[in-house]
């Protein structure tokens, strides 16, 4: 059985850092392409990163929302992804997804969210 | 970034009754390869978003054939031919053939 387990939201003041981790299992993970996705108190979905495969060299893409202060990396021993977040703004207050699918293929996998508060 | 125009916000069905959400993009979702990344996703309530149709109109292992997607280039829709008690929730449409994907606001199905 496929698992996607988020950890290490909470509150945060802004402008400080917070690192998410996702824990999976059940699948090669070394082979899947992974991404965040975040859901905004008003509800709206919005993809946040992507990493690919060690074949890919592992190329990531952000949202221009987040470039310059996310980060996302993975380490494919522990089956893990993670969302280093920095310079955080109360706009990034959301439920963080991590996901697995594939846009073309039956490959879709989320785990069950976790809350990032940013205020002061 | 492709914009994804969802109708209509919120939807009151009856059980059994027919529903249908449309979701249109700012630009052609026709990819390179020909293909057209639009998907659609179903969020129950408390729950992660779960994903119905991939590729348009190609069905996501569990999925009952209830549903069903169809549409071409900028202009996409869900249809459910018979809706159940279980399909309350809020669907999204999903672009991911140009970067950033995107996803449409969602349209709230409810009971009536």
């Amino acid at each position: 059985e496929v698992q996607l387990v988020e950890t290490g939201g909470g509150l945060v003041q802004p402008g400080k850092s917070l690192k998410l981790t996702c824990a999976t299992s059940g699948f090669t993970f070394s082979n899947a392409w992974m991404h965040w996705v975040r859901q905004s108190p008003e509800k709206q979905l919005e993809w946040v990163a992507q990493i690919k495969a060690k074949s890919n060299n592992y190329a990531t893409y952000y949202a221009e929302s987040v470039k310059g202060r996310f980060t996302i990396s993975r380490d494919d021993s522990k089956s893990s992804v993670y969302l280093q977040m920095n310079s955080l703004k109360e706009e990034d207050t959301a439920i963080y997804y991590c996901t697995w699918y594939n846009i073309g293929t039956r490959t879709d996998y989320w785990g069950q969210g976790v809350m990032v508060t940013v205020s002061s | 970034d492709v914009v994804m125009t969802q109708t209509p916000v919120s939807l009151s069905v009856a059980i059994g009754q027919p529903a249908s959400i449309s979701c249109k993009s700012s630009q052609s979702l026709v990819g390179t390869s020909g293909k057209t990344y639009l998907n659609w996703l179903l969020q129950r309530p408390g729950q992660s978003p779960k994903r119905l149709i991939y590729l348009v109109s190609k069905l996501d292992s569990g999925i009952p054939d209830r549903f069903s997607g169809s549409g071409s280039e900028t202009d996409f829709t869900l249809k459910i031919s018979r809706v159940e008690a279980d399909d309350l929730g809020v669907y999204y449409c999903l672009q991911g053939t140009h970067f950033p994907h995107t996803f449409g606001a969602g349209t709230k199905l409810e009971l009536k």
